[in-house]
């Protein structure tokens, strides 16, 4: 079952802040967040195992909440390049690699 | 910095034709994986593969697919008979170490357009 990205898109001025969440109804091993722009390839972001840690990668970071089988990413001071859909991608326990994705949050920066 | 590569990145065919896409994983990587992303919607897994064999693989990947990784370099991804349905961008992506624990990098992709 796919986790479920929210919200489904969001415009931002250069500078803003954003929130991205995904939420799984299984129990997850590890989340794995992407970015991707109009026809590329999905680029990691940063992976958060499952013991509710939190990570960061210059203004992006996440945290993961096993209670909630919930990972949220945060944007911060966002800049233009920062604009693309972004994806995570969940392993559930007991399955291996597979990574199975939401349907994406298409993240918009403007001058 | 090692990277994933995909030949070709644009494949047209006919519907019924065979189709195999190439993929080079990053030298030390152990496991391999296909995605695929029909135009406008999410990344969608296939198969994958670890040490010579499938080690999972999704409903899209039904008889009329086929994986290969026939020297130690190269990952295929075989199509029998293409359908109209099997256009989509294709990607390949490797990691060090399996498990989910570590990250996937995927390679650039490839188009294929089934007409």
């Amino acid at each position: 079952q796919q986790p479920v990205q929210s919200p489904q898109a969001v415009i931002l001025r250069e500078g803003e802040d954003a929130v991205i969440n995904c939420s799984s109804s299984k129990a997850l091993y590890s989340v794995h967040w992407y970015r991707q722009k109009h026809g590329e390839a999905p680029v990691f972001l940063m992976i958060l195992l499952k013991g509710g840690e939190q990570k960061g990668h210059e203004k992006i970071s996440a945290s993961f909440n096993e209670k909630k089988q919930q990972s949220s990413l945060y944007l911060t001071a966002s800049q233009l390049s920062y604009s693309g859909t972004y994806f995570c991608g969940t392993v559930g326990s007991n399955q291996g690699g597979k990574l199975i994705f939401g349907q994406g949050t298409e993240l918009s920066v403007k001058p | 910095e090692p990277e994933v590569t995909q030949t070709p990145s644009h494949q047209v065919t006919q519907m019924g034709q065979e189709v195999i896409l190439r993929c080079v994983p990053i030298s030390n990587h152990l496991y391999f994986y296909w995605y695929r992303q029909i135009l406008g919607q999410k990344v969608e897994f296939l198969v994958s593969f670890y040490n010579n064999e499938i080690s999972e693989k999704s409903e899209i990947f039904d008889d009329q697919f086929s994986v290969e990784r026939p020297d130690g370099s190269n990952f295929t991804l075989k199509i029998r008979s293409t359908k109209l349905e099997d256009s989509a961008m294709y990607f390949c992506a490797s990691s060090g170490l399996g498990q989910g624990a570590y990250e996937q990098y995927f390679g650039p992709g490839t188009r294929l357009t089934v007409t």
